[in-house]
């Protein structure tokens, strides 16, 4: 399968500051990347889906001033969760797909903590 | 709401047994449907993907779809302790983007 890495892995920020993750494609162009968010022992919850080169669109519930996704490039897409709180602190998850209708490949994943 | 329904389980299956997950989906506009595994602190990973009614094979996978009974079942052929995770059903509507997953069956494979 196509191979999608997010990083980092795991981070840990202080409550009010800002962290960036990364999520690129690296063996194809991503026509649409998708974020989610996991609570531990619950599904993936779809945050937002963006298209390279125009805004994201937010699933109900998500602000977007808060979570700042920006799909710069064709396999490249960035979630900036500003002003972190610890109720932030989530699983979150990117995931890319080549065209419309094809399978939907996950990075490895973020842990974040906010303390 | 569209929803996808599965058992959260744990699910227990010996060594060497079928496995057998099975989802539920509620929105017949639904086209394509995909079975993640994912293990715990991990992403999902793909194992199967199916579009049309029937069954699909891959090596001890097998997916079987019935779009009228709006179901979905992924069964694992002589299973693994190394299959024990959470199998996540997930369906995407024809003309959406995103996928809409369920909550997971937890499966757990004795040795």
């Amino acid at each position: 399968g196509a191979v999608v890495s997010q990083h980092p892995s795991r981070v840990i920020c202080k409550s009010g500051t800002s962290v960036k993750i990364e999520c690129r494609s690296l063996d194809f162009q991503a026509t649409t990347m998708f974020w989610y968010r996991q609570f531990p022992k619950q599904s993936l919850m779809l945050m937002a889906t963006s298209n390279e080169g125009s805004k994201a669109t937010y699933e109900q519930g998500v602000e977007k001033d808060k979570f700042l996704i920006n799909h710069a490039s064709l396999t490249l897409s960035t979630l900036t969760v500003t002003s972190a709180h610890p109720e932030d602190s989530s699983f979150y998850i990117c995931s890319a797909r080549e065209t419309r209708q094809g399978e939907a490949f996950f990075g490895q994943g973020t842990r974040l903590t906010v303390v | 709401q569209k929803e996808v329904e599965q058992n959260s389980g744990p699910l227990s299956v010996p060594e060497g047994a079928i496995a057998s997950l099975n989802c539920t989906y509620s929105d017949r506009g639904s086209q394509s449907f995909f079975w993640y595994r994912q293990y715990s602190g991990k992403s999902p990973e793909l194992i199967m993907s199916i579009y049309s009614n029937g069954d699909k094979e891959d090596g001890r996978f097998t997916a079987q779809l019935n779009k009228a009974s709006q179901y979905v079942s992924l069964l694992i052929r002589d299973s693994q302790p190394s299959d024990s995770a959470t199998y996540l059903c997930a369906v995407k509507h024809n003309s959406g983007y995103a996928l809409n997953f369920g909550k997971g069956t937890s499966l757990l494979v004795t040795p």
